[in-house]
């Protein structure tokens, strides 16, 4: 079993439509879990960060967090073409962070 | 956020050579920084941890002679790969954290080195 898992998709949504991304973890004692975005040829750029159980809300973006779970999750509102990309989780514990293996995001016009 | 910059973007070099890539924080000290290497449509792979005025700390599998790893002060480390083969033609991305151990990791723009 991975340490963070992701499905690696593709995930192909209509433009304006609600993406849903999710990931799961094996570590209980993980402590902070983020989301980055990697265009192809690129290098990954931070979406969101999210440390405590709930909801964490940044314009179109959601991140959802249930420690209980192991669970984390992304939602993308009005998807526009410009968001197709790969996104990765990651989570974080005492200083060293683990990747899953991304979920490529494809927004059609 | 915090910027990382890396140089160069991309390097072509001849089999037998040795790269070296830089990784500048250019507006906060990094006292760690973190070397990954992603090969095409996989997922970031952690090769070392960076740690100014010491020694890195290499992942498993990772061959410490061949990537040579420098961090001589806050805001620079380096990565040698030693003469390179085809088979370390890859995406090198550097990456740091600001503040403490759970903060998010901000990334360098990466270089691509291809092997001839």
């Amino acid at each position: 079993q991975k340490e963070v898992e992701q499905n690696s998709g593709p995930l192909s949504v209509p433009e304006g439509a609600i993406a849903s991304l999710n990931c799961t973890y094996s570590d209980r004692g993980s402590q902070s879990f983020f989301w980055y975005r990697q265009y192809s040829g690129k290098s990954p750029e931070l979406i969101m960060s999210i440390y405590s159980n709930g909801d964490k809300e940044d314009g179109r973006f959601t991140a959802q967090l249930n420690k209980a779970s192991q669970y984390v999750s992304l939602l993308i509102r009005d998807s526009q073409p410009s968001d197709s990309a790969t996104y990765l989780c990651a989570v974080n514990n005492s200083g060293k962070s683990t990747f899953g293996d991304g979920t490529t995001l494809t927004v059609k016009p | 956020g915090a910027v990382v910059s890396q140089h160069p973007s991309r390097v072509i070099c001849k089999s037998g050579t040795s790269v070296k890539i830089e990784c500048r924080s250019l507006d906060f000290q990094a006292t760690t920084m973190f070397w990954y290497r992603q090969f095409p449509k996989q997922s970031l792979m952690l090769m070392a941890t960076s740690n100014e005025g010491s020694k890195a700390t290499y992942e498993q599998g990772v061959e410490k002679d061949k990537f040579l790893i420098n961090h001589a002060s806050l805001t620079l480390s380096t990565l040698t790969v030693t003469s390179a083969h085809p088979e370390d033609s890859s995406f090198y991305i550097c990456s740091a954290r600001v503040g403490g151990g759970t903060g998010e990791l901000f990334f360098g723009e990466g270089s691509r080195l291809t092997v001839l």
